[in-house]
């Protein structure tokens, strides 16, 4: 079975500082990992997406996250925060094979505060 | 273009009581998924429907259905509401449900049971 761990539930960063938001997955096959964004009481948005092209992953709003296998890690990072970046993120994986082919497991999230 | 539209987007209902939820995909896209996210907790997959055939069903008792129209449109249906059932939930489309696809989500129905 897959799944992602999300480390720390609220992470708190001032202005200008460098966001990392932590995740690690556990899968038997080679995984699809994504990173969402919510706004309160909003959808989910999708940051980036790792679907074994590249290791290290451009997405939108300035965020970045590297694959790492041999940490089975996902982190995202951004290297300025802004006020706007004030949000709740979802690390996830999504299924390659079996009864979870194409089914988003999502981690527990993790609460940003961006302080001014 | 719309996004992935949902209705409605509150509502609150009496325990016991029957509620349908309601999904439109984005135009061109075949595949619906449902998830449920209880306050606090990352969303939890309910159920994929691809070409009006159900695809995959989560961990959720048999109160919880769905079906997907010659639209594409879905509904997710739940009988016998208990207060555990009280969430945002979620509606997913694209285009086709293969893991490289993107899933775009709506902005959710908050349901209340009280």
């Amino acid at each position: 079975a897959q799944s992602v761990t999300q480390l720390g539930s609220h992470v708190s960063v001032s202005e200008g500082a460098l966001v990392l938001l932590r995740c690690n997955y556990s899968s038997s096959v080679p995984p699809y990992l994504f990173w969402y964004v919510q706004y309160p009481n909003q959808g989910l948005q999708l940051l980036l997406k790792y679907t074994s092209a590249a290791t290290l992953v451009k997405g939108i709003n300035g965020f970045e996250a590297e694959f790492k296998k041999s940490e089975t890690s996902f982190h995202l990072t951004k290297p300025s925060a802004h006020m706007s970046d004030a949000a709740e993120y979802f690390c996830a994986v999504i299924g390659a094979g079996g009864t979870s082919y194409g089914k988003l497991t999502f981690g527990q999230g993790t609460i940003l505060t961006v302080h001014p | 273009d719309a996004g992935v539209t949902q209705s409605p987007t509150h509502l609150i209902k009496t325990r016991g009581q029957h509620v349908t939820l309601r999904c439109s995909p984005i135009s061109g896209h075949k595949s619906v998924s449902w998830y449920q996210q209880v306050l606090g907790q990352g969303p939890q997959f309910i159920f994929q429907y691809y070409e009006k055939e159900e695809r995959g069903r989560g961990n959720f008792p048999d109160r919880f259905s769905a079906r997907q129209f010659p639209n594409y449109s879905s509904e997710l249906n739940v009988n016998a509401l208990l207060l555990g059932d009280s969430a945002l939930y979620l509606c997913a489309s694209s285009l086709v449900p293969t893991p490289n696809t993107e899933a775009f989500f709506g902005q959710g129905t908050r349901l209340t049971v009280v």
